[in-house]
């Protein structure tokens, strides 16, 4: 099935640990996104990959690396992760800047 | 920072009635307002509006944008236990791809 498929769907997980989350699109889109929603519902972006290339960085901690090793991948990876990191993470992906964003099913973190 | 607001957070109906869902935005750089429905897992796309007063049909749900007022309608017509979701509105910009959502919608709707 054509989709955006992200790894894994649960991550329970103690603070001070490192963690990644992996994200593939087999849209063939070239732009690549990480949301985080938190408890309120609120979606909020954090990242944008445009053909691997960093185009929005949106005030995120520097705990937070997204790394883009081709335009069908996007992973994000955490260092020391805090109880406020909590959240729903999508990943999303879209052809272009004015398409509408094709997202995955989230991955649901939760720190202990 | 660009603000999404919908009303009302909450909505409670039958099956067989017939919502009116708001968003209101912030017009700076904007580019095109889209809604998409959340079940329990991935937002699913609906509808995106670029053009004022061109309304968007698809089978029960139907939207409209007034770039004048700043704000756009989604109805959803003989409502179904299925139509249950988050209804998320949400506007784009100049940046590629920053999306701005509102806080959502949460429809039930009761057999």
């Amino acid at each position: 099935d054509t989709a955006v498929s992200q790894t894994p769907k649960y991550l329970v997980t103690q603070m001070g640990n490192d963690k990644s989350i992996k994200c593939e699109q087999n849209l063939g889109h070239d732009t690549m996104y990480w949301y985080k929603q938190d408890s309120k519902k609120f979606l909020k972006i954090m990242f944008s990959y445009n053909n691997k290339e960093l185009i929005i960085n949106e005030t995120v901690p520097n705990r937070f690396s997204p790394k883009s090793p081709d335009k069908a991948h996007l992973n994000l990876h955490i260092n020391s992760l805090e109880l406020g990191d909590s959240a729903v993470y999508f990943c999303a992906s879209s052809l272009g800047t004015d398409s509408p964003l094709h997202f995955g099913n989230g991955t649901r973190l939760t720190v202990t | 920072e660009d603000k999404v607001v919908q009303s009302p957070l909450s909505l409670v109906v039958h099956e067989g009635d017939t919502v009116t869902l708001n968003c209101s935005y912030e017009v700076t750089n904007f580019r095109s307002l889209l809604w998409y429905k959340q079940e329990k897992k991935a937002p699913t796309f609906l509808f995106m509006l670029t053009s004022s007063g061109i309304e968007k049909k698809s089978g029960r749900l139907s939207s409209i944008l007034d770039k004048k007022e700043l704000f756009s309608i989604l109805n959803i017509t003989a409502t179904q236990t299925g139509d249950s979701a988050v209804y998320l509105c949400t506007r784009s910009g100049t940046s590629y791809g920053k999306l701005t959502f509102g806080q959502g919608t949460i429809l039930t709707v009761h057999p």
